[in-house]
């Protein structure tokens, strides 16, 4: 079984300074990676997914992150946030089958933009 | 269109009462999810149709009973909740059965209804 970790479950940061949302992974197989933004009062909305290739993947809104294998990371980054990414993030793993049985999400982080 | 309507937003009832939610796509998406989601918790995955029929129940208890009347509308029964019950309820799909996260599709949600058990 998969398991998903985010290590920090509030994130606050100042307007336009740079954030990072850490997660990692725990699989004994192949495993595909997504990032999802909640806003309040709303359904989950994918920002980005690796499935394979480059590990280095750019998502909506100015979103990136980066797959390390050996790490067993999936760290979502963005350079300068804005007052709008204040949201609920969550990371998710699925088996290499791409099945939504198999979508284990974290527990999320808030991360609030000050200004 | 690519949105995932549902209604009510919010939902305050009893626990004897009989209420439903409804769910809504009209992207020709053919899976189609019930998910629950506690405060400050990730979603938990209830229920998912694949070609109107209901292809996962993740052990969910009776008193919920999803119905997909056609491959456009969702719908989940509610019945004798228990205050436990309180939650955001989401409905969610995607394109081609469960299996389609892994290629270009992904799964759309839809803004959730939230209920309240008094």
């Amino acid at each position: 079984a998969q398991s998903v970790t985010q290590l920090d479950s509030q994130v606050p940061v100042f307007e336009e300074a740079p954030v990072e949302l850490r997660c990692n992974y725990s699989s004994s197989v192949s495993v595909y990676l997504f990032w999802y933004v909640q806003y309040p009062n709303q359904g989950l909305q994918l920002l980005l997914k690796y499935l394979s290739g480059s590990t280095l993947v750019k998502g909506i809104n100015g979103f990136e992150a980066e797959f390390n294998k050996s790490q067993t990371s999936f760290h979502l980054r963005k350079p300068s946030v804005h007052i709008s990414d204040t949201a609920e993030y969550f990371c998710a793993v699925s088996l290499s089958s791409g099945s939504a049985r198999q979508l284990t999400f974290g527990s999320g982080t808030q991360l609030t933009v000050l200004p | 269109d690519t949105e995932v309507t549902q209604t009510p937003k919010h939902l305050v009832m009893g626990m004897t009462n009989k209420k439903s939610l409804k769910c809504e796509q009209h992207m020709g998406h053919r899976a189609m999810y019930w998910y629950k989601q506690k405060a400050k918790k990730p979603p938990e995955l209830m229920f998912v149709y694949s070609y109107e029929k209901l292809s996962i129940n993740e052990s969910v208890p009776s008193r919920f009973s999803p119905e997909c009347p056609n491959s456009s509308l969702l719908n989940l029964h509610l019945h004798a909740l228990q205050p436990e019950d309180s939650a955001l309820y989401l409905c969610a799909s995607s394109q081609d059965r469960e299996t389609g996260l892994a290629t270009n599709e992904k799964l759309f949600f839809g803004s959730g209804t939230q209920l309240s058990v008094l």
